[in-house]
């Protein structure tokens, strides 16, 4: 079965920390997908990579950074972390395009709320 | 831009009624769309996708359907039972971003016994 996994269910940092939250896939999926989801908001995308070492902003990125050494994780970064950043943070993955790839789900993790104090 | 919208915000019906979600999008070169549901404090579940050349499909008690001219999706459930309780997502893949979903804010659905 499809297994999206997130290293932290629960996670409590404090500003100024650098805050490092892993998503591991065992698909084999080319995309991975980090997002933060917060209320009125909806899910807003962060960061994605369609292939090792390769990353694409999302609509926001500032203040997160991402790494993408292996095929099957993929790391999103609070180079220093704010109060504004408390949030539940979703990690996803799916096959890469074109079709019929692109007509596969995206799969998500189990999420990771983080509050900064 | 693609825009989704989703309606209602919010549905509460008792235990055995058959319901409808809506789902709204604003353009329709799209690749799929996508339905999900999601318990309080967890990650998405995926639970229908229909492809846009599809007009269907169904899982159990599930059953989508899309209006690709039209911009427009429902989820039906029949027979609502409590543990469908939940909050229900449509996503659009747009054919200009390749990989990425757009989504709505959601419909929390509450299931009374």
């Amino acid at each position: 079965d499809v297994k999206v996994t997130q290293s932290s269910r629960y996670l409590v940092k404090r500003t100024g920390e650098k805050v490092f939250l892993e998503c591991v896939q065992d698909m084999d999926h080319e995309n991975m997908f980090w997002y933060r989801q917060d209320p009125g908001l909806g899910l807003r995308l962060i960061y994605f990579s369609y292939d090792v070492k390769m990353k694409e902003k999302g609509d926001i990125p500032e203040g997160y950074s991402v790494s993408r050494e292996k095929k099957e994780r993929f790391s999103l970064i609070l180079e220093s972390a704010s109060t504004n950043q408390t949030s539940m943070y979703l990690c996803a993955s799916s096959p890469r395009g074109p079709l019929p790839n692109s007509n596969q789900p995206q799969h998500f993790g189990d999420g990771t709320r983080l509050s900064i104090l | 831009k693609q825009e989704v919208t989703q309606i209602p915000a919010a549905l509460s019906v008792p235990e055995g009624e058959n319901l409808v979600l809506n789902c709204s999008f604003t353009d329709s070169a799209i690749y799929n769309l996508q339905w999900f549901r999601q318990d309080p404090g967890k990650g998405l579940t995926s639970l229908l996708l229909i492809q846009s050349s599809q007009r269907e499909q169904t899982s159990g008690r599930l059953n989508a359907s899309l209006d690709k001219s039209s911009g427009r999706s429902t989820l039906y459930i029949a027979a609502s039972q409590p543990g469908d309780s939940a909050t229900y997502l449509c996503a659009v893949r747009p054919l200009k971003y390749g990989n990425k979903l757009v989504f709505g804010a959601g419909t929390i659905l509450r299931v009374k016994s």
